[in-house]
């Protein structure tokens, strides 16, 4: 197991399209977080997954936003009708249940034009 | 509201120096501090944490120091070497709430050969 993985790693797309996103936790970490980040800021918390449950969504997290984790392994964030306010890093981490210490996946970087 | 402060957007230091990265939190429910770091085109990956009960935590050439009356951690490096050139974020948490961590906005530290 390499660590966290993400795909794609950038995405550019034209106001008002979909996009999304999909996070590869370490096999055995039950915890999943989507974090964004803009430029000149530390990660923003978006939502956090425990196993196939989704247990927080942060108000940031607009009625736009979806994220999903089916079978309690990857997971999927979408965006629908992309702003330009939506241009950011995201990223994914991942942990094991009852730890603080989170490990980062390398993020989608998302322009919307 | 930022709850995680690092007023000191970067710092240069001379390799085999201290680097000292500072962090103030308004939040006094938080129990629980990490430190990470961050490399261009990479996720953060996880430094060193300190828990509330601690006032230190040293790990090899880094140091965490934890002072919970004035809400002030600081990162101590010694000596600084130039791989240590990065982005480091102060976060925290608190000791019941694994779920969400909040980030500061980051400090880039160069250490200069």
């Amino acid at each position: 197991d390499t660590g966290v993985s993400q795909d794609p790693r950038h995405k550019i797309t034209k106001r008002g399209q979909n996009v999304t996103f999909r996070c590869d936790p370490i096999s055995e970490h039950n915890r999943l977080y989507w974090y964004r980040q803009t430029l000149g800021q530390g990660p923003e918390f978006l939502t956090y997954f425990q196993n196939e449950a989704q247990l927080e969504k942060s108000r940031l997290l607009s009625d736009r936003f979806s994220a999903e984790r089916p079978k309690g392994s990857f997971s999927t964030l979408e965006i629908q009708r992309t702003e330009q306010g939506d241009s950011a890093m995201y990223l994914c981490a991942s942990s094991l249940a009852h730890s603080n210490e989170q490990y980062f996946g390398p993020g989608t970087r998302l322009t919307v034009t | 509201d930022q709850q995680v402060k690092q007023n000191s957007p970067s710092l240069s230091v001379q390799e085999g120096r201290i680097s000292i990265l500072n962090c103030d939190y308004t939040n006094s429910m938080f129990d629980y501090f990490l430190w990470y770091k961050k490399y261009p085109a990479e996720g953060p990956t996880f430094l060193i944490s300190i828990s509330s009960i601690k006032d230190k935590n040293e790990d090899g050439r880094f140091t965490v120091f934890l002072n919970k009356s004035a809400k002030h951690l600081s990162l101590h490096i010694v000596p600084s070497q130039p791989g240590d050139s990065a982005v480091y974020f102060c976060a925290a948490s608190g000791e019941t709430s694994y779920d969400k961590v909040i980030f500061g906005p980051g400090t880039s530290l160069s250490v200069i050969p």
